[in-house]
């Protein structure tokens, strides 16, 4: 049972867009915790695709997009491609457990 | 460009040990934590802890502490884990990664470790 809770799986058709979300609680997200998401393709290193809640490494399309709010922080991918279906894992802290690090569970996403 | 590659796959026997190695390089290595992760067979990322390279202060999985140490050598540019009494339940593959401000960029490619009898 993982601390950040994501939906085990998302689809969506060329094209259209999808969101991905990170629900926390009072002691990780909602604590000021900065919320980080990667990109896993099969069979690979996870990959970063969003930092500090908002921020897009150099390289990473404008089709992705993050936003937190509260406890709560979301991916968005606009104009799907093939090539983005991977498994997405949202990242934070918690202070509950000392600063450690958690993750979400993981979102496969699925292009139609 | 910055890299971190990882030693080689293991297969150890329940109750040994494993160190895994992480060669950092196209940065200045003393100036970022390195963060370890890991992932069982077909499930999610787990946070196991992190180590300071410059103060070598730690923070470690509350469910990993007493059988995990995280080290850095800063002569090789080389971050190294070691876990002990290794279980089934351990077997995965081990990611070590560069920590800035809290992410991590960019991670290893990754070692199995199969623990079997």
């Amino acid at each position: 049972q993982s601390v950040l809770t994501q939906p085990p799986s998302v689809s969506g058709a060329p094209g259209q867009r999808v969101t991905i979300s990170c629900t926390g609680s009072s002691s990780n997200i909602g604590a000021g915790y900065d919320v980080h998401w990667y990109q896993q393709l099969p069979g690979t290193a996870p990959k970063l695709l969003i930092y500090g809640n908002i921020n897009r490494p150099s390289g990473v399309p404008d089709r992705f997009s993050g936003s937190k709010s509260g406890t709560s922080a979301s991916l968005a991918i606009t104009g799907l491609q093939a090539e983005d279906e991977a498994d997405y894992y949202c990242h934070s802290y918690d202070s509950s457990l000392s600063g450690s690090g958690i993750f979400g569970g993981g979102t496969k996403l699925t292009v139609l | 460009q910055v890299q971190l590659v990882q030693s080689g796959a293991e297969v150890k026997k329940p109750g040994a040990s494993v160190k895994v190695s992480c060669k950092a390089s196209g940065y200045t290595f003393t100036s970022y934590g390195i963060s370890w992760v890991r992932q069982a067979p077909g499930q999610g990322l787990e946070w196991m802890g992190w180590i300071s390279v410059y103060t070598g202060n730690t923070n470690y999985a509350q469910n990993l502490q007493g059988r995990i140490t995280m080290t850095t050598d800063t002569s090789t540019t080389t971050a190294y884990m070691e876990l002990r009494s290794l279980r089934s339940d351990d077997t995965a593959v081990y990611y070590c990664a560069r920590e800035l401000d809290g992410w991590f960029d960019p991670w290893g490619q990754g070692t199995l470790v199969t623990v079997s009898s």
